[in-house]
């Protein structure tokens, strides 16, 4: 099994919800990442997460909060986000989040469309 | 500062025809570069991962290129179909946990 999934695949949440999206792979992979992704744009670190411990957080607002609950599941808290947070937010995985050969090749999943209203 | 820049930003071919889409970069130190190909509303996708000492290296009609020395790659969709339409991202591992992603060319395939 090779596959990252992510639910739901669209969503849209008014400025006063709560919402939560969820990423789950079953590779292995001991790193797992939050992208988010605007229209012709490429995808911009959000989080990493590497042994389920947060590594990586690219000064992201605090109303996008991650959790790693175990090495197969991310999720992505969201509470109080604004009209310029609506865009694509992908999960990835990989082995391991040191360079080189394959073992940082990331797998993406397909994504969640995020609309705030 | 580390940059990835990628060129054309957007390319219109005809089915069948060959392409090459070009990725510079300066990021340094250097780890690796992949090529990612991104369909519409999708997950990019990894095409291939290049060292410092490969220089070509194939997957089916995408062949890759790498030159360390000028810090360029290139990828060459050779006999390019419908299918090929999609955003092809050149992402640069640098040292540390470095990654920097280009903005991606455009590919447009017309029947």
């Amino acid at each position: 099994d090779t596959e990252v999934t992510q639910t739901p695949k669209h969503l849209v949440m008014g400025m006063t919800n709560k919402k939560s999206l969820k990423c789950e792979q079953h590779m292995g992979h001991r790193a797992m990442y939050w992208y988010k992704q605007k229209a012709k744009k490429p995808p911009e670190l959000m989080f990493v997460y590497s042994y389920e411990k947060l590594s990586i957080n690219e000064s992201v607002p605090s109303r996008f909060s991650p959790e790693c609950p175990n090495s197969s599941l991310l999720n992505l808290h969201l509470h109080a986000l604004q009209p310029e947070d609506s865009a694509l937010y992908l999960c990835a995985s990989s082995q391991g989040f040191l360079a080189g050969d394959n073992w940082d090749e990331q797998y993406f999943g397909p994504g969640t469309r995020l609309t705030v209203t | 500062k580390n940059q990835v820049e990628q060129s054309p930003q957007s390319l219109i071919i005809l089915e069948g025809k060959n392409c090459t889409l070009q990725c510079n970069y300066t990021v340094s130190p250097f780890s690796n570069l992949r090529w990612y190909k991104q369909d519409t509303g999708r997950g990019p996708v990894s095409l291939t991962i290049m060292t410092f000492s490969e220089n070509t290296k194939s997957n089916g009609r995408y062949t890759a290129t790498l030159d360390a020395d000028t810090k360029q790659s290139s990828l060459h969709i050779t006999a390019s179909q419908l299918s090929d339409s999609a955003s092809y991202i050149c992402v640069v591992r640098g040292g540390g946990f470095k990654t920097i992603f280009g903005a991606g060319t455009r590919l447009f395939v017309k029947a």
